[in-house]
Parts: structure tokens; C-alpha cells; sequence
């Protein structure tokens, strides 16, 4: 185990639904990632927290919604996801922005 | 933005042999270049790094060398053995952004 936890570990979601992806990190990081991977992009990077401030966006559509409420916990807030958003999605964190990250164990997500 | 090219997409070795997995980049503000391997079902995991201040760094079979003139650098495995089966994906970091490259499949064969 790498210190960072993801849940739930499976999701299965209609388009229409709300639901939210959470990640925690014990080891006292201050940056936080996200990141989708899918069989047509191996590892795509969404958003960046660094000090509970998102320092970066890559052109991720609305619809995905992240919240750092502090630098243990990190939460993807989905709505409205299409059938090409299922993927797994992956938390990692690190003590900095240019230093290892750990990564969560990722949940796949399956949007009906 | 920064962009950074991966090659091979793929790879093929036979056991014993060596592999190299090239990347190159574009901003030339990046200076960290950590190298990640994910083996199948399984998180991505750093295996080694290098800041530019280094040409070039060795830990047991993987090597990585950094040519920041040509900005490029790359992934050497000596003696492949079949755990080193994987994808493999480079990435250039600055202070405020990281950049991935778009991975490679790396098969050891028996």
C-alpha cells in the first residue's frame, strides 16, 4: 500500500447521476493529483492541488468537478458524465510538485 | 504548453537484451524527469528520476540520461527480465506543472 486510499473502488453511474470520488492521503503531502486512464489515453492528468490551491486544469470538461477541502483529502465531484468518461481515475499525491508521487488504487468508473 | 513525445509506443525484447524508451520535450524550463512504470493492474510506480543538474543517474539494470541541449532523455534497462514487463511513462516537471508522456508497452519475452 502507497498511504493513499480511494472510494469507492467501482462505480457504476447513469448519466444523469451525482456522485462523488474521494481520496485520502496519510503521508503528510502537499500536492494531490487526478488523473483518468483509459484504454485511448494511457494516463491523462486532470487536476493539480498544491497547498489546497488547483494550480492546474487541463482543459477538463465542467462537468468534472474537483474540491480540496485540505491537503489530506481530495474529491472529484461528477455530474452529467457521458459513456465515454468511464475510466479508471486515479489520486496520487506527493510532498511536492516536482517529487514522487504515490498513487491510490484508482475506481473504475462506468457511466450507463 | 509543454509537449512531450514518447517513443516506441511499443516494445519487444528478449529476455537478457537491453531496451531504451526515448522522450523528448519542448519547454526548457522543465527540470525534473521522472520515469514511472505501471505494471498491468496495478498503480504507477516511480522507479527513477533525475533533476537537470545531472546528465545522467543509474540505480542497478535502469539508467536514465538527460541531454538538455537536445532536450531529450531516456530509459535504459540492461539484462530485461520478464518483470520488467509494463508500461512505461516519462514525465517532465517544472515548479508549477508536470507533463506526461504517452507511454510505452514494454514486452519481455522468454
Amino acid at each position: 500500500e502507497t498511504g493513499v486510499t480511494q472510494t469507492p473502488r467501482h462505480l457504476v453511474m447513469g448519466m444523469t447521476n451525482k456522485k462523488s470520488l474521494k481520496c485520502e492521503q496519510h503521508l503528510g503531502h502537499n500536492a494531490m493529483y487526478w488523473y483518468k486512464q483509459s484504454a485511448k489515453k494511457p494516463l491523462e492528468l486532470m487536476f493539480v492541488y498544491n497547498f489546497k490551491e488547483q494550480t492546474e486544469n487541463n482543459s477538463v470538461p465542467s462537468r468534472f468537478s474537483p474540491e480540496c477541502p485540505n491537503s489530506s483529502h481530495l474529491f472529484l465531484h461528477l455530474h452529467t458524465l457521458q459513456p465515454e468518461d468511464s475510466a479508471l481515475y486515479l489520486c496520487a499525491s506527493s510532498q511536492d510538485l516536482s517529487y514522487e508521487q504515490y498513487f491510490g488504487p484508482g475506481t473504475r468508473l462506468t457511466v450507463t | 504548453g509543454e509537449n512531450v513525445e514518447q517513443h516506441p509506443s511499443t516494445l519487444s525484447v528478449q529476455e537478457g537484451d537491453s531496451a531504451v524508451i526515448k522522450c523528448t520535450y519542448s519547454d526548457s524550463a522543465s527540470n525534473y524527469f521522472p520515469w514511472y512504470k505501471q505494471e498491468l493492474g496495478k498503480r504507477p510506480q516511480l522507479i527513477i528520476d533525475i533533476r537537470s543538474n545531472v546528465g545522467e543517474k543509474k540505480d542497478q539494470r535502469i539508467a536514465v540520461t538527460l541531454n538538455k541541449t537536445a532536450k531529450h532523455f531516456s530509459l535504459h534497462i540492461t539484462e530485461t527480465q520478464p518483470e520488467d514487463s509494463a508500461v512505461y511513462f516519462c514525465v517532465t516537471g517544472t515548479a508549477s506543472k508536470l507533463t506526461f508522456g504517452t507511454g510505452t508497452r514494454l514486452q519481455v519475452t522468454l
